[in-house]
């Protein structure tokens, strides 16, 4: 098992739809999580972290995390064409700073 | 500079030959990576520097990768006797701090192995 996974997509959503990314991890111990974006053909940005349990909200965008389920969302609300793009889930790897462990990233699609 | 930048941007390469990619942090920052990312993946880590040192090289796949950041600043990653298998985006990112994860990746340098 991979220790970051998600959905590779493409996920196609229509524009003012709500958009879901999903990301699994294995590793209990992680406490941290981020989600960057990464248009075509440039490098990731950081666009959300979240450290505890529950919903974070940024704008459109939601984090949720579940410990207990290992897992942690991405929810765009009124999702727009600026908002296709590839989106990568990443933990620490072992809860070090250091060495940050992304997922295969999953590609949104918003069509007009 | 304003953000982390890299050199070259594209580098193509023959099978065998050794290349060397460059990275510039943002003034400041202390901790340095570097990922690879081929199409269709997430980053890769390969290694993280803290000051000088290597802090954490466990994802260099093998001896013909190299990296260095003797000030503290500048880091060169070099991979020598380049295959096929190594073409990719070599990505660098700068931190704060160690323990800092916003990480800022620089545009990349895309190699190319003939």
């Amino acid at each position: 098992q991979k220790e970051v996974e998600q959905n590779s997509g493409p996920l196609s959503v229509p524009e003012g739809a709500i958009a879901s990314l999903n990301c699994t991890y294995s590793d209990r111990g992680s406490q941290s999580f981020f989600w960057y974006r990464q248009y075509s053909g440039k490098s990731p940005e950081l666009i959300m972290s979240i450290y505890s349990n529950g919903d974070k909200e940024d704008g459109r965008f939601t984090a949720q995390l579940n410990k207990a389920s290992q897992y942690v969302s991405l929810l765009i609300r009124d999702s727009q064409p600026s908002d296709s793009a590839t989106y990568l889930c990443a933990a620490p790897w072992r809860n070090q700073g250091g060495k940050l462990i992304f997922g295969q990233g999953t590609e949104l699609s918003v069509k007009p | 500079g304003a953000g982390v930048s890299q050199t070259p941007s594209n580098k193509v390469t023959e099978k065998g030959k050794y290349v060397e990619l460059r990275c510039d942090p943002i003034s400041g920052h202390t901790a340095l990576y570097w990922y690879r990312q081929s199409l269709g993946q997430g980053p890769e880590f390969l290694i993280y520097f803290q000051g000088t040192g290597a802090a954490d090289d466990s994802g260099l796949p093998n001896d013909r990768f190299f990296a260095v950041r003797p000030e503290g600043s500048v880091s060169t990653l070099k991979i020598q006797r380049t295959e096929r298998g190594d073409s990719a985006v070599y990505l660098c990112a700068s931190s704060f701090t160690r323990t800092g994860t916003e990480l800022f990746f620089g545009e990349g340098s895309r190699l190319t192995v003939l």
